[in-house]
């Protein structure tokens, strides 16, 4: 049983496409947190967050905590943003990982 | 800041072997974490600590892994005797709290022949 879900596992878009990946989680939640990795191996946090909507240029992340989903979406997608993005959530001193969405962005 | 620091970045290594993998994490957090990876697992947290005493480590495998945060600035993983199936690469990353975002090193790499 996987307590988080990410969809989906695979995608190619072309450059400027609107992208959107999902998670879905089955724990209750003190944050939601989604990862990018890139190709050659390095992780970065790209948002952390336990309600409502963040921004930060291109990407915007949302979660709905009644519905246990949230929403990876990139605006103006760019070859630059193929990776891995992978979805955590933390309850309480635990994490629970998704198995990430591979992205590819085409020139 | 150098961000987290991780070392070896790279390990190869024999069954059997005693192996350590360092950390450092960026002055000032107080929160620190190991995850390992694999293909067949994907991402798992394996200990976190918080102001340097261990807070969580149900997600170590056995007792062959152990891990130390002597001070603020330094931590280790160690696992003895090493098994081709702990072959992964090792994250660590640090936060300013334990609910803060995370900050992720290089990895480390780990191959156990």
């Amino acid at each position: 049983k996987n307590e988080v879900e990410q969809s989906p596992q695979n995608l190619t878009a072309q450059e400027g496409e609107f992208i959107t990946i999902n998670c879905s989680y089955s724990v209750g939640i003190s944050a939601l947190h989604w990862l990018q990795q890139h190709p050659g191996g390095g992780i970065v946090s790209l948002f952390m967050l336990s309600s409502g909507k963040k921004k930060h240029g291109r990407l915007i992340a949302t979660i709905n905590i009644q519905e246990k989903h949230s929403s990876l979406h990139i605006t103006a997608s760019h070859p630059r943003d193929s990776a891995v993005y992978i979805c955590a959530v933390r309850t309480g001193n635990q994490f629970y990982f998704g198995t990430g969405t591979s992205l590819t962005v085409i020139p | 800041d150098a961000g987290v620091i991780q070392s070896p970045r790279h390990e190869v290594t024999e069954m059997g072997q005693e192996v350590t993998l360092r950390c450092k994490p960026i002055s000032g957090h107080n929160s620190l974490f190991w995850y390992r990876q694999t293909m067949m697992r994907g991402l798992e947290l394996l200990i976190y600590f918080n102001n340097n005493v261990p807070i969580d480590d149900s997600g170590m495998p056995e007792d062959r892994f152990s891990a130390k945060m002597p001070n603020a600035s330094f931590s280790t993983l160690k696992i003895q005797p090493s098994e081709p199936r702990d072959s992964a690469v090792y994250f660590c990353a640090s936060s300013k709290g334990g609910k803060d975002e995370q900050f992720f090193g290089p990895g480390t790499r780990l191959t156990v022949l």
